[in-house]
């Protein structure tokens, strides 16, 4: 079936160091990949998507490029701040549009 | 404002008592789905709604779970007899269509405890 496997936190970082965090999946077919964000005492949003192989998705200065060959969506950016601090989840859609998601990686940035 | 809109957000019962969560989507949102996070499962899927259908009730757990929609609007996740391992909050999400793409929008959940 279909599975997200991310790396295990807490991941703790100084403010503008380079973050990655590690996501790879499986599945069947061509799913939709996405990463989620958590801010501490807030809900879910989406923080960025892609939906096809090569395809790169961005925002505030988070990247990730969905990498058919290695089956993964790895999350990137340049320069951590103190405010990039929550719960980040990889995720999977299946065609029904259900997200099947990752554990979830804690980010902790340090002044 | 129109976000998702859950309720109530937090609630405490006792263990067998049944419980009803409620969840408003997103007007237009023809997609709705309810998602349970807990500390030892990570998110996990539970039902999906696509207008008043629920095509994939798959993540249930027991029969004890159940949930309508209706009027292609207002979502209620139904426990019946809770027991404490249904401790968790639980998420709702709806997105304009159904599809692999579409990016889903959460309410803030409901935080239920079984004492």
């Amino acid at each position: 079936g279909n599975s997200v496997t991310q790396m295990e936190g807490p991941v703790t970082l100084s403010e503008e160091a380079f973050l990655t965090i590690n996501c790879t999946y499986t599945a069947t077919g061509y799913p939709s990949l996405f990463w989620y964000v958590q801010y501490p005492g807030e809900g879910l949003q989406l923080l960025l998507k892609a939906t096809k192989a090569d395809d790169k998705g961005s925002n505030k200065g988070f990247e990730a490029t969905y990498r058919k060959e290695t089956t993964s969506f790895h999350l990137e950016k340049g320069s951590v701040q103190v405010s990039d601090s929550a719960v980040y989840f990889c995720a999977l859609g299946s065609n029904t549009g259900k997200l099947i998601f990752g554990q979830g990686t804690t980010l902790q940035v340090k002044p | 404002g129109a976000g998702v809109s859950q309720s109530p957000s937090n609630k405490v019962t006792e263990k067998g008592k049944d419980v009803e969560l409620r969840c408003d989507p997103i007007s237009g949102h023809t997609a709705l789905y309810w998602y349970r996070q807990s500390l030892g499962q990570g998110l996990e899927f539970l039902i999906y709604f696509q207008g008043n259908s629920a095509p994939d009730k798959s993540g249930l757990p027991s029969d004890r779970f159940s949930a309508e929609r209706t009027g292609g609007s207002v979502s209620t996740l139904t426990i019946q007899r809770t027991q404490q391992e249904d401790s968790a909050v639980y998420l709702c999400a709806s997105s304009l269509e159904q599809g692999a793409g579409q990016p889903q929008h959460f309410g803030d959940g409901t935080r239920l405890s079984i004492l």
